[in-house]
């Protein structure tokens, strides 16, 4: 079926360093990417979102972007901070009304005083 | 005040237990979901509901029973309850459908035992 993964399943970076987080996905259709934060006893969180007539996006301190042709999406935080620490999802879904969103594998980004 | 709130917080039941939880946003939203997360942190959709009518419904045992009382309500109810039901279960909405960003509460940790 159809499926959305992350490459590695955590990620250790200095604070103050750039972090990026990998995802790959396999539905061609999927129209619709989305990068959400937990943290520990939270729901996800929204960060930033990207549409498939897209390729790059940029919000504060982060940036996704998007390669359709290799099926790859990618979170870059700049300056990483204590605070990013958390788990990280990609998420994508089809354009349909009754289109549903598909989680990937989480990731743990771990930052270092 | 929370956008997406989510009763109670923990549930600690026996097996065969039946056991409600209660989700409520006050977004003005369309569309509401149930997700599903299990101890490696991955999500997977339960139901989704549009201005009160199901329309995605994953492979979940007929023990899960959602419904929706109005558009800014999804409760579900889960009879007889099994030990591999314990899992986090989060409460989203979105505006309109699934091709928009997500809006999580901050989960109910289950735990049968």
């Amino acid at each position: 079926g159809e499926s959305v993964g992350l490459h590695l399943p955590t990620l250790s970076v200095q604070e103050g360093d750039n972090s990026i987080i990998n995802c790959a996905y396999s539905n061609s259709a999927s129209d619709y990417f989305i990068w959400y934060k937990q943290e520990s006893g939270k729901g996800p969180q929204f960060i930033i979102d990207i549409r498939s007539n897209m390729d790059k996006r940029q919000g504060q301190r982060v940036t996704v972007l998007l390669n359709k042709t290799v099926k790859h999406l990618s979170l870059q935080i700049a300056a990483t901070q204590p605070g990013d620490s958390a788990v990280y999802f990609c998420a994508e879904t089809g354009s349909g009304a009754n289109s549903k969103l598909t989680f990937g594998k989480g990731i743990t980004l771990s930052v270092r005083p | 005040d929370t956008a997406v709130s989510q009763t109670p917080k923990y549930l600690v039941t026996q097996m065969g237990n039946d056991k409600s939880i209660k989700c409520e946003q006050n977004l003005g939203h369309d569309t509401m979901y149930w997700y599903k997360q299990d101890s490696k942190k991955f999500l997977k959709i339960m139901f989704s509901y549009n201005n009160k009518e199901l329309i995605i419904n994953e492979t979940v045992p007929n023990r899960f029973s959602p419904k929706s009382p109005d558009k800014a309500h999804l409760n579900l109810h889960i009879n007889s309850l099994e030990l591999g039901d314990s899992a986090v279960y989060f409460c989203a909405s979105s505006h309109r459908t699934a091709n928009e960003k997500l809006f999580f509460g901050s989960g109910t940790q289950l735990s049968v035992l």
